[in-house]
């Protein structure tokens, strides 16, 4: 069963508007989340991530809102950029004592940012 | 700035070869892992190690083995290839609980 749920397998959206990426979990001991930003041909990289004590955070352009009654989160990007057209994963662990659990991936949603 | 290497982009290969994949990072990371990436499936944990000489099988192990000697290197070892593991294989390191760094991934063929 899919602990983290990306159902939108693609979105596409015009340069200078807001992307909305969503997440949804199932697991309510998930503490930690990420949202990790992958090109063709590369690795994923880090974009953000959220800690289950706080419902936004920020970083430039990405911003990522959590809400844990609904188990949701959200990846919004403002404004958006042709070069940030990607798959977007979302992944979900929790902590303990200064370690870290195996993160969970969601399947992924493709943007694509038209100029 | 972290660097995850993985020592080939692209590797064919026949079935029923035994297949290496060596991953090399540089940052003194304790935490290190092999993901496969698939189309519509997302990225699945087939191992992960914790520590030098320790293992711990992720969701997908079957068909494959790791080994770490050295703090620095984890190899993804393909028993016996098979063309169902064709995909795109993905290493990661990790200090404590920060986030996960990966590598630029190896597109593996089985032919």
């Amino acid at each position: 069963d899919q602990q983290v749920k990306q159902n939108s397998p693609s979105l596409s959206v015009q340069e200078g508007r807001i992307s909305i990426l969503n997440c949804d979990y199932t697991n309510s001991m998930f503490d930690y989340f990420l949202w990790y930003k992958k090109y063709p041909a590369e690795g994923p990289t880090f974009l953000i991530s959220i800690s289950s004590i706080k419902d936004k955070n920020e970083d430039g352009r990405f911003t990522v809102f959590l809400n844990k009654s609904a188990k949701h989160l959200s990846l919004h990007i403002v404004p958006s950029q042709p070069g940030d057209s990607a798959v977007y994963f979302c992944a979900a662990t929790f902590n303990y004592g200064g370690s870290q659990g195996n993160l969970i991936f969601g399947k992924g949603t493709k943007l694509s940012v038209k100029p | 700035d972290v660097k995850v290497t993985q020592s080939s982009r692209y590797l064919v290969k026949r079935t029923g070869e035994k297949v290496f994949l060596e991953c090399v990072q540089d940052m003194d990371h304790e935490n290190m892992f092999w993901y496969r990436q698939d189309p519509g499936l997302g990225l699945r944990l087939i191992y992960f190690s914790y520590d030098v000489k320790m293992k711990e099988k992720g969701d997908i192990p079957e068909g494959y083995s790791v080994s770490r000697e050295k703090k620095e290197r984890f190899s993804l070892i393909l028993e016996s290839a098979s063309t169902n593991q064709t995909s795109m294989y993905l290493c990661a390191s990790s200090a404590g609980a920060q986030p996960q760094h990966f590598g630029d991934g190896t597109r593996l063929s089985i032919l």
